[in-house]
């Protein structure tokens, strides 16, 4: 069975850099696409970004840039850094297996999420 | 972007009744189309992908049909661990885009 545990700080002020860690257990990291996922107050769930072993990424566009994601595959590990947060950054942060049955870009197993709180 | 429009936004019923929910794409997205479930406190869950395919141990009450850009998710006969938000996913093109979600409440 696979798991996946979020972990960070809850809560950032404006203008600093969020960082998030995902540790995997039950599957190697390598083996599949990883994505973090948010859902802010009030508001429905956005897709952040995806991620595999090699370094191949892809970002939402409406995060601007401010995003990055990486593998640490000593430590079947993946991480998140959001620059420049704002209080639109904040929600609960979920990380999730980008695959089903093999298809890419669903999600069939999600972590708990963490909350941040970005605020001064 | 593909945006998602999910109808309606909240529906109010009793256990046992059947529920209807619709998910309409701003383009065609073929059957890209994946549904989640999520309860408060608790991270989404896969119900259904490809627009009509089961995710493993979702129940046979749960169905998902359509394609290009209608689709919908029926619940057969809700139970009460069915009242809760449900949300679509497209994964045709980039970015990867979630619907407003749905409410369902026991009425």
């Amino acid at each position: 069975q696979v798991n996946l545990q979020e972990s960070g700080p809850g809560l950032v002020k404006p203008s600093e850099t969020l960082s998030l860690t995902c540790t995997v257990s039950g599957a190697s990291i390598s083996d599949f696409f990883w994505s973090w996922v948010r859902r802010s107050p009030g508001k429905g769930l956005e897709w952040i970004g995806y991620i595999y072993h090699s370094g191949n990424t892809k970002y939402n566009p409406s995060l601007k840039g401010r995003a990055t994601m990486s593998v640490d595959t000593s430590r079947n590990q993946m991480s998140l850094r959001l620059t420049a947060v704002t209080a639109a950054d904040t929600a609960v942060y979920y990380c999730a297996r980008a695959e089903c049955s093999g298809y890419l870009w669903c999600f069939d197993t999600w972590g708990q999420g963490t909350r941040v709180t970005v605020s001064s | 972007e593909i945006v998602l429009t999910q109808s309606p936004a909240t529906l109010s019923l009793s256990p046992g009744e059947s529920a209807t929910l619709s998910c309409r794409a701003s383009q065609s997205i073929s059957s890209f189309l994946a549904w989640y479930l999520q309860k408060p406190g608790q991270a989404p869950r896969l119900l259904i992908y490809d627009a009509s395919t089961r995710a493993t141990g979702t129940p046979d009450r749960f169905s998902g049909s359509g394609s290009g850009t209608d689709f919908t998710l029926t619940i057969s006969s809700l139970e009460p661990e069915d009242f809760a938000v449900y949300y679509c996913q497209q994964r045709s093109s980039w970015p990867i885009t979630f619907g407003g979600g749905t409410t369902v409440e026991i009425k």
